[in-house]
């Protein structure tokens, strides 16, 4: 399975932006790039999900590097809400599976 | 949007109790189901895939007979743990997918999981 490379954690302030990092090196031409993220006590949640083009959605943006080996997660105004642990996965275009890594523990200070 | 039920929320039994837990997709069909289970401060790991109307598939070092899996229909798949031990205790965790459109270009969507504890 191809891997993904997170920060550990990060912190950001309330209300300001945050770009979460993700680098995924040897991605192949068919791997969507997916976020997902899990506040404490739930089960995971759908972020956002691209192939090659910049994703918008109403909870956050995907900015791809033109050569797929890394992307970000954008979320552009931080509540407290968003402190979560958020998971950078590559799902082939022939695998169902989901299998997560470490992911990146985000804490959003007030 | 989409939505995964699971059920129950939580359960605490005795030593030794077999716990069955429910997962449903409650407004799509999902030929394919996963579990998943998750220790305090760690990621999920994935356990089994649950396929519809065939036999489950299980990772590496998961035992199937310890983890029974059913996925009777197309929006319900059962995980019973059999004889559960404390060990077993954990946060249990299934997901599905519309099973209409390409795989890697669907979000999977994941139930609120089941914390187990075995006394």
């Amino acid at each position: 399975d191809a891997k993904t490379t997170q920060p550990n954690s990060m912190e950001s302030n309330e209300e300001e932006p945050v770009h979460l990092p993700c680098n995924h090196s040897t991605i192949s031409g068919t791997d969507y790039i997916h976020w997902y993220r899990q506040l404490p006590s739930q089960g995971p949640e759908y972020v956002i999900h691209g192939l090659t083009s910049n994703v918008n959605n109403r909870m956050a943006s995907l900015a791809i590097a033109e050569d797929r080996k890394s992307s970000t997660l954008i979320l552009h105004r931080a509540t407290l809400r968003d402190a979560a642990v958020y998971y950078c996965i590559l799902r082939p275009r022939r695998d169902d599976k989901i299998i997560f890594g470490k992911g990146t523990r985000l804490h959003i200070l007030p | 949007g989409a939505v995964v039920s699971q059920h129950p929320s939580w359960v605490i039994c005795k030593s030794g109790t077999s716990v069955k837990i429910e997962c449903r997709s409650l407004d799509f069909q999902a030929t394919t189901m996963f579990w998943y289970r998750q220790f305090p401060k760690q990621s999920l790991m994935l356990m089994a895939t649950s396929n519809e109307g065939s036999k489950a598939t299980y990772e590496q070092g998961v035992e199937k007979d310890k983890f029974l899996i059913n996925h009777a229909s197309l929006t319900l798949s059962t995980l019973t743990v059999t004889s559960a031990h404390p060990e077993d205790s954990s946060f249990y965790i299934c997901s599905a997918r519309d099973q209409l459109g390409p795989l890697g270009n669907q979000p999977q969507h994941f139930g609120d999981g089941t914390r187990l504890s075995i006394l």
